[in-house]
Parts: C-alpha cells; structure tokens; sequence
C-alpha cells in the first residue's frame, strides 16, 4: 500500500522558518518525481514544486521559489520542504504527492497544518 | 504560467442528474497532462481522471473526462450521495503546474 505521511507542522511565529517531512513507503521512492502541494483554509490547491529522482530537477512556482525548498533523501524515503521567512499567507495544510507519468499527483499524504501566528 | 478557468464554480445537483464541470486552459495542453481530483470536506485530494479520460484504479465508470487542445471537460453521468465534494483540474504540461480553481458540487 502506497503511504505518505506528512510530519513537522504546526504554529510558528512571521518570520521563521519551518521544515516538513513526508516519509513514504509501499514503492520504490527512488523511481518517482515527488511534489508538494498546499491549501490556505477554505482555499483551492496550490501547487509549490517538485522534485526528480535524484534531485537535479527540481521545479517551484515562482511565487514560492525564494522561499521554500523541496528536497529528498531516497535512503531514507522522505522527501522536504524548507520554508524560511513565513507569513500569515503560509498559513494551510501542506501536501505531499507522488508524481506519476504526465506529473499526475497519484497519491497524497494526509497534509500537516501549518499556522503562522504571532 | 498556464491558468487554468474552472466552471461552474459549484453546482447544486439532484441524486442521479449528470453533472459537466469545464475547464479551460490559457494555452494549448497535451491531453496527457491534464487530470481531475476530488476532494472531500475535510479530506486531503484523490485523482479520479488522469491523461484527460482515463479513471484512477477503483473510479465508478460514473466518472468521465473528454477533451483536448485548451478545453477540457468532466461528467459524472449520475450523481451520487457520495460524490459531494470539490473537484479540481490541474495540468502537468508547462512548467510550473497549476490547479483550477475548484467546483463545488452539492447535492439538492
């Protein structure tokens, strides 16, 4: 069975930073692009970026791009985002999705909540 | 970036009426990187189409996509109780990826 389990969310005050984790199991982790996607309450899906196999490519949104970083370590099947410089606007349940052929999102996580307050 | 225009933005529908959700995009797509999720209050997103027409494993055949070029659609033939949610497109075929903007469908 395919898992994605988001971790590392919560509240964190403007102007901090804050890393997510998504482990994944049940196939092969080295074999997929990986993505991650976010949701501010009572919004649509937000696509932020994703990343390769073996981390050359690596695509934002450019909104996103000099604030948040997507990485992964295949030995440890988990994929990151670094986020740096949060605002209120961060505020939303992040996702993390696997990636299929076409850049389908074709399994998701459960989201981790991140509120950005003072 | 490629904007993705979702309409209608929701749609109050019967128990067993067919329901069409557009989604138009602002420059050509291949037809192989456009897909469509559900979304269920208070769930994370579940792919229902992918590749514009095919259904993800254990889709109801209820469950269609057509379309191709800038304009794209999604039927569900009958509409269940179940199939309360939020409905989004999304393309993969430029850089960076983009979401419709969502259509809410609710039953009457």
């Amino acid at each position: 069975e395919v898992k994605l389990v988001e971790s590392g969310g919560g509240l964190v005050q403007p102007g901090r930073s804050l890393k997510l984790s998504c482990a994944a199991s049940g196939f092969s982790f080295n074999d997929y692009w990986m993505g991650w996607v976010r949701q501010a309450p009572g919004k649509g899906l937000e696509w932020i970026g994703e990343i390769n196999q073996d981390s050359s490519t690596i695509n934002y949104t450019p909104s996103l791009k000099d604030k948040f970083t997507i990485s992964r370590d295949n030995a440890q099947n988990t994929l990151y985002l670094q986020m740096s410089k949060l605002g209120s606007e961060d505020t939303a349940i992040y996702y993390c999705a696997r990636e299929g052929r076409g850049y389908v999102m074709d399994a998701w996580g459960q989201g981790a909540s991140v509120t950005v307050s003072s | 970036a490629i904007v993705l225009n979702q309409s209608p933005s929701s749609i109050i529908a019967s128990q067993g009426e067919k329901v069409t959700i557009t989604c138009r995009a602002s420059s050509s797509i291949s037809s192989n990187y456009l897909h469509w999720y559900q979304q269920k209050p208070g769930a994370f997103p579940k792919l229902v189409i992918y590749s514009t027409s095919y259904r993800a494993s254990g889709v109801p055949s209820r469950f269609s996509g057509s379309g191709s070029g800038t304009s794209y659609s999604f039927t569900i033939s009958r509409v269940e109780a179940e199939d309360v949610a939020t409905y989004y497109c999304q393309q993969g075929s430029s850089n960076p990826n983009t979401f419709g903007a969502g259509t809410k469908l609710e039953l009457k």
